[in-house]
């Protein structure tokens, strides 16, 4: 089955700089990559996602590449801010089928 | 995006008993997931609830300890058997509208005594 692994577990930035979390999978035949972001206490939300037909999705502050040949994809936060803070999962997943996590990276914004 | 509602939030149950968890949705989903989440940890698939069908079951997973129905494109219940305190979790629920992207329920806090 999927591996993905996920990196760091944890990252910490002051208030304006940008943060990257990086996560690897093993299935080439994964084709849907989404991240959620996990606040305490809370529901995953998603965030943003990307598909395997493309190799960048930008949505504002937050953007996702992608890297097939490599199988890896980040996730890229600018000028984050405070309200950033939360832990974030990254998913990969194949035609319409279950996800498989990556073990979350907390993130901690100083302000 | 769909909206999804559990119930109960939050229970404390004793070893030895059984806990039903419903999952709502306010629209028709596709497919419907249940994960269980320990404090700290990533989410792990439990299994895929097929309406009209058997749940299908993720490895270290079983049908007798998590029974699982799915009577419409709405709705569906996960079930945690004979409970020990290694089963104190957080349960979600997720449902995927289509082109994969699944959206989450607030989850049940589940602790066994």
């Amino acid at each position: 089955g999927e591996n993905v692994e996920q990196h760091p577990s944890t990252l910490s930035v002051q208030e304006g700089d940008s943060a990257v979390i990086k996560c690897t999978y093993s299935d080439s035949a994964s084709n849907y990559f989404p991240w959620y972001k996990q606040e305490l206490g809370k529901r995953p939300q998603l965030i943003i996602d990307i598909r395997s037909n493309v190799g960048e999705k930008k949505d504002q502050r937050i953007a996702v590449t992608l890297n097939k040949t490599a199988k890896h994809f980040s996730l890229h936060i600018t000028e984050t801010q405070p309200e950033d803070s939360a832990v974030y999962f990254c998913a990969a997943s194949k035609d319409f089928n279950k996800f498989y996590f990556g073990s979350g990276t907390k993130l901690n914004v100083k302000p | 995006s769909a909206v999804i509602s559990q119930k109960p939030s939050r229970d404390i149950c004793q070893r030895g008993t059984s806990l039903t968890i419903q999952c709502q949705v306010d629209s028709q989903v596709t497919m419907m997931f249940w994960y269980r989440q320990q404090p700290g940890q990533s989410l792990t698939l439990i299994a895929t609830a097929n309406q009209g069908s058997e749940a299908t079951y993720e490895s270290g997973f079983v049908i007798d300890k998590f029974p699982i129905s799915r009577p419409n494109l709405t709705f569906s219940t996960l079930t945690v058997s004979n409970m020990s305190p290694e089963d104190s979790s957080i349960y979600l629920c997720s449902g995927e509208q289509g082109y994969n992207e699944q959206f989450f329920g607030p989850g049940t806090r589940l602790t066994v005594l």
